[in-house]
């Protein structure tokens, strides 16, 4: 079961460039996030989308925009890295109406900024 | 917002040891869960809890939701070298989305 697949795993950009992050989950689920880890930082929200066509502001939107386009689909982008948003990412996807609560979550991305 | 926060930081510990950790908020929550992260991957749950004061088992671990609904804690017994990596606790409060806030997590060390 491949669950929540995020790419790419691995990204160094300089200051000023533009990417995008794409995650895929293949459980139908509805809710999908963007996290971001820091060390000692834990986990904080940046985007989420409660449904196909809407996204919503986290935590620290600051510099990032997603889209969901297809339900099964989130991007994040970045329009003009700085060396603050080097970090690993998170995307992560969850149920709608009937759920554990559970936050189903791809292996991660690990930006770096220069 | 929502914040929460989890202690220990770090623990070192001899293998066949008990660990404790908790999590203390300052708003109430519905659902906490508590997820292990190993290196290189994301985070997986290990408890989920829905009712203040429920203590729930997971074949070594144990977890509670406090009774004030604002706090949590994580029990594993007997611990062994694969409980290694970093535990976060979550929270989930009644509002749309589901959104969680996450604990800054606690990094085990097991040594054998």
């Amino acid at each position: 079961n491949a669950g929540v697949t995020q790419t790419p795993k691995f990204r160094v950009l300089k200051t000023g460039q533009s990417m995008t992050l794409l995650c895929a989950q293949d459980m139908n689920h509805e809710y999908m996030y963007w996290y971001r880890q820091d060390p000692g930082m834990g986990l904080r929200l940046i985007h989420y989308s409660v449904g196909e066509g809407t996204t919503a502001k986290g935590e620290v939107p600051d510099g990032y925009n997603v889209s969901r386009l297809k339900k099964q689909n989130f991007l994040l982008g970045l329009e003009s890295a700085a060396p603050s948003q080097t970090s690993v990412y998170f995307c992560a996807s969850r149920a709608g109406k009937i759920n554990t609560g559970e936050l189903f979550f791809g292996e991660g991305s690990r930006l770096t900024v220069l | 917002g929502q914040q929460l926060n989890q202690s220990p930081q770090s623990m070192f510990i001899q293998e066949g040891e008990d660990v404790s950790m908790n999590c203390t908020s300052s708003s109430i929550f519905n659902t906490w869960l508590w997820y292990k992260q190993d290196p290189g991957e994301g985070p997986v749950l290990l408890i989920a809890l829905y009712k203040a004061g429920e203590l729930t088992s997971n074949g070594r671990l144990t977890a509670q939701f406090g009774i004030t609904r604002k706090d949590s804690f994580l029990n594993i017994s007997a611990s062994i070298p694969s409980d290694v990596g970093i535990y976060f606790c979550a929270g989930q409060g009644n509002t749309n989305a589901g959104k969680s806030t996450f604990g800054d997590g606690t990094t085990l060390t097991v040594k054998p």
